[in-house]
């Protein structure tokens, strides 16, 4: 099975901040990755699919990048409305999997 | 509207079994995956399943194997999960999600609570 891990854990940022995630695969799994946003109570909710295409309706502050290992997911120009949970999620093979989440909150 | 609204979720005593339920509308049920997603109180996205849009293959966590079974009628547009021999880590919130091309999940229900206690 592919294991996914996330840093940092918990980052404090203020608006207007650049904020970068990392995700790593413990195997290559090409670009089948996805990244969500989660905010306390309500469902998730996909940002970024195939490792770097802006899902539909996202703000384009949000991007992704990498392949095989190493992904990151940027937000450029942080807003009140993204402070939140974010998770990666592998879909190359079977069981798919998530990262433990890295939290966003307010400096 | 694309719509997902679970249910079925109750408190349940550890061995028991349960059936949650994921209505759809708003798109052709019939021509996409779907999956059930779970977070237990306080922690994070756990994937437990994934069915083909004909309901042809289907596939698990590990964690879930041998007890679950996810099924679909795509005549009522309807995403279940049976849930066998329950133990108390089973304890969450469960959602099921419409997947877009490639197996990622583009729509999500607000989700349904199972508790084992």
């Amino acid at each position: 099975d592919i294991q996914m891990t996330q840093s940092p854990s918990s980052v404090s940022a203020s608006v207007g901040d650049r904020v970068t995630i990392t995700c790593r695969a413990s195997q290559g799994i090409s670009n089948s990755l996805a990244w969500f946003q989660q905010k306390p109570g309500k469902a998730p909710e996909l940002l970024i699919y195939a490792a770097s295409s802006l899902q539909s309706g996202v703000p384009s502050r949000f991007s992704g990048s990498g392949s095989e290992t190493d992904f990151t997911l940027t937000i450029s120009g942080l807003q009140p409305e993204d402070f939140a949970t974010y998770y990666c999620e592998q879909t190359r093979s079977f069981p798919h999997s998530f990262g433990p989440g890295t939290k966003v909150d307010i400096k | 509207e694309v719509q997902l609204v679970e249910s079925g979720g109750v408190v349940v005593q550890p061995g028991g079994s349960l059936r949650l339920s994921c209505a759809s509308s708003g798109f052709t049920f019939g021509s996409y995956a779907m999956q059930w997603v779970r977070q237990a109180p306080g922690k994070g996205l756990e994937w437990v399943s994934l069915i083909s849009w004909n309901g042809g293959d289907a596939f698990y966590a590990d964690s879930v194997k041998g007890r679950f079974i996810i099924s679909r009628d795509n005549r009522e547009n309807t995403l279940y999960l049976q849930m066998n021999s329950l133990k108390v880590e089973d304890t969450a919130l469960y959602y099921c999600a419409k997947e877009r091309r490639g197996f990622y999940m583009e729509v999500w229900g607000k989700g349904t609570t199972v508790t084992v206690s």
